[in-house]
């Protein structure tokens, strides 16, 4: 069964940086489109960014554009985010998501507190 | 970028009751790539309805989508215990992807 695994959360300072990873299991891997959503505590779902199969086109939302990056390694099955420049409004659970007409398939989310 | 304008903000309905979820976006969704998520507290959402109106594997027959263009509607035809969460939309028609803010659906 689709499995997706996201690591890497924690607490952060201000300005400070984290990547986030997630690992995904029972489907062929390099052939989905994969997103990054967060939901901020008590708050709705928030689209970040998406990555083709290939790596070949990317998108950001304007919130995180030129401060995270999400990229990919197939051989590895695992899916990254780096995040730089974090802010205090960048605290939530971060999920990655399988893409196919919609994100079809949710990770159980990890946590990333920005706090001094 | 499209926005998705979901209403009510909170449905308080009773077991039995059929709910209406309303998901409006401020421009037409490129091939009515809408899809219906609902989350319980605690954990993380999961797909109910994507393509507008195609339910998910797995996805009970009393979930069911409609609607083209720029309305888009959820409906529960008869709430079982487990229904009541929160429910949004997502359209992936067009870059950047977008959700709406939800809708709560509470017990009455």
């Amino acid at each position: 069964q689709v499995q997706l695994v996201e690591s890497g959360g924690g607490l952060v300072k201000p300005g400070g940086s984290l990547r986030l990873s997630c690992a995904g299991s029972g489907f062929t891997f390099s052939d989905y489109y994969m997103s990054w959503v967060r939901q901020a505590p008590g708050k709705g779902l928030e689209w970040l960014a998406y990555i083709t199969g290939g790596s070949d086109k990317i998108y950001y939302a304007d919130s995180v554009k030129g401060r995270f990056t999400i990229s990919r390694d197939n051989a590895k099955n695992s899916l990254y985010l780096q995040m730089n420049s974090l802010r205090a409004e960048d605290t939530a659970v971060y999920y990655c998501t399988r893409d196919n007409y919609g994100s079809d398939h949710w990770g159980q989310g990890t946590l990333v507190t920005v706090s001094s | 970028e499209i926005v998705l304008t979901q209403s009510p903000g909170t449905l308080s309905l009773s077991p039995g009751d059929r709910a209406t979820l309303s998901c409006r976006a401020s421009q037409s969704v490129s091939n009515n790539y809408l899809a219906w998520h609902q989350q319980k507290p605690g954990q993380a959402p999961r797909l109910l309805i994507n393509g507008a109106s195609r339910r998910a594997t797995g996805i009970p027959d009393r979930f069911s989508g409609s609607g083209s263009g720029t309305d888009f509607t959820l409906t529960i035809s008869r709430l079982e215990p487990e229904d009541f969460a929160v429910y949004y939309c997502q359209q992936y028609g067009s870059s950047p992807w977008t959700f709406g803010q939800g809708t709560k659906v509470e017990v009455k």
